[in-house]
C-alpha cells in the first residue's frame, strides 16, 4: 500500500532564502510524481510533473528531483518570495492503478 | 476558460438532506476523480472514472453515488447528509490515469 509523507509539516523562512521540501513514498513502482501548491480556500495548482524515467524537472524558480530507488522527491524553491506562501503537496499514483495518493503537505510561510 | 469547473462552490444544508455537486472538464481527459479534503487538509480519493466506467471506489459510504454521463462530466450525489460529510470536495481529471492531474476549485459542503 502506497504511503506518502512530507517533511517538514510547516516551514517559516525570511524572503530570499532557498529552501527544500521533502516527499517520501513507500512503493517505488510509480508512473510519475506531481507537486502541487494550494492557497487557502483554493484548489490545487499543478507545479511540476516528473515522469518515472526522469530525474528532475524545472519551472522558473522551482526544481523537483525524483529518486525512485530511495522513494524520495525534493522540491527546491530558489530565492523565496512572500507570494510562495502556500501549502505544497506531492502526489504519486499507486502502481498499476489510477489512484493518486497525496502527502500530508508542507505549509510554507515566506516572511517579507 | 476554466479547465475543471465545479458547481456549486459552497453548499450549506441540514442533516438528512440530499445534495449534488457537478463537475465538468474541457481538457479532453478520459479520467476523472472525486477527492475529499477534511478539516485537517488531508486529501483522500473517493472515486475515479475512466471513459465513464467506475474504476476506483474507495471505502466510501453508499450514501455517496458518483455518476458520469460522459467522459467530460462527473457528478457526485450525496444522500442523507451527516455532520461528518462536511468537507471540501474536489473534482480532478487526467489523461489515461497516469498523466498530470488538474483540479477544480473545490466545493465546500457544510452540514448543520
Amino acid at each position: 500500500k502506497q504511503e506518502v509523507t512530507q517533511i517538514p509539516a510547516a516551514l517559516s523562512v525570511p524572503e530570499g532564502e532557498n529552501l527544500v521540501l521533502n516527499c517520501s513514498f513507500t512503493d517505488s513502482a510509480i508512473y510519475n510524481l506531481q507537486w502541487f501548491r494550494q492557497d487557502p480556500g483554493k484548489g490545487l495548482t499543478s507545479l511540476l510533473l516528473i515522469q518515472s524515467s526522469q530525474r528532475e524537472q524545472t519551472s522558473g524558480r522551482l526544481n523537483a528531483s525524483l529518486d525512485k530507488s530511495s522513494g524520495r522527491s525534493t522540491l527546491y524553491i530558489a530565492a523565496s518570495q512572500p507570494g510562495d506562501s502556500a501549502t505544497y503537496l506531492c502526489a504519486v499514483p499507486t502502481s498499476g492503478t489510477y489512484k493518486y495518493i497525496f502527502g500530508t503537505g508542507t505549509r510554507l510561510k515566506v516572511l517579507a | 476558460d476554466t479547465a475543471v469547473s465545479q458547481t456549486p462552490k459552497y453548499l450549506v444544508t441540514q442533516m438528512g438532506n440530499d445534495k449534488s455537486i457537478k463537475c465538468e472538464q474541457n481538457l479532453g481527459h478520459d479520467t476523472m476523480y472525486w477527492y475529499k479534503q477534511d478539516s485537517k487538509k488531508f486529501l483522500k480519493i473517493m472515486f475515479s472514472y475512466n471513459n465513464k466506467e467506475l474504476i476506483i471506489n474507495e471505502t466510501v459510504p453508499n450514501r455517496f453515488s458518483p455518476k458520469s454521463p460522459d467522459k467530460a462530466h462527473l457528478n457526485l450525489h450525496i444522500n442523507s447528509l451527516e455532520l461528518g460529510d462536511s468537507a471540501v470536495y474536489f473534482c480532478a481529471s487526467s489523461q489515461q490515469g497516469s498523466g498530470e492531474l488538474f483540479f477544480g476549485e473545490g466545493s465546500r459542503l457544510t452540514v448543520l
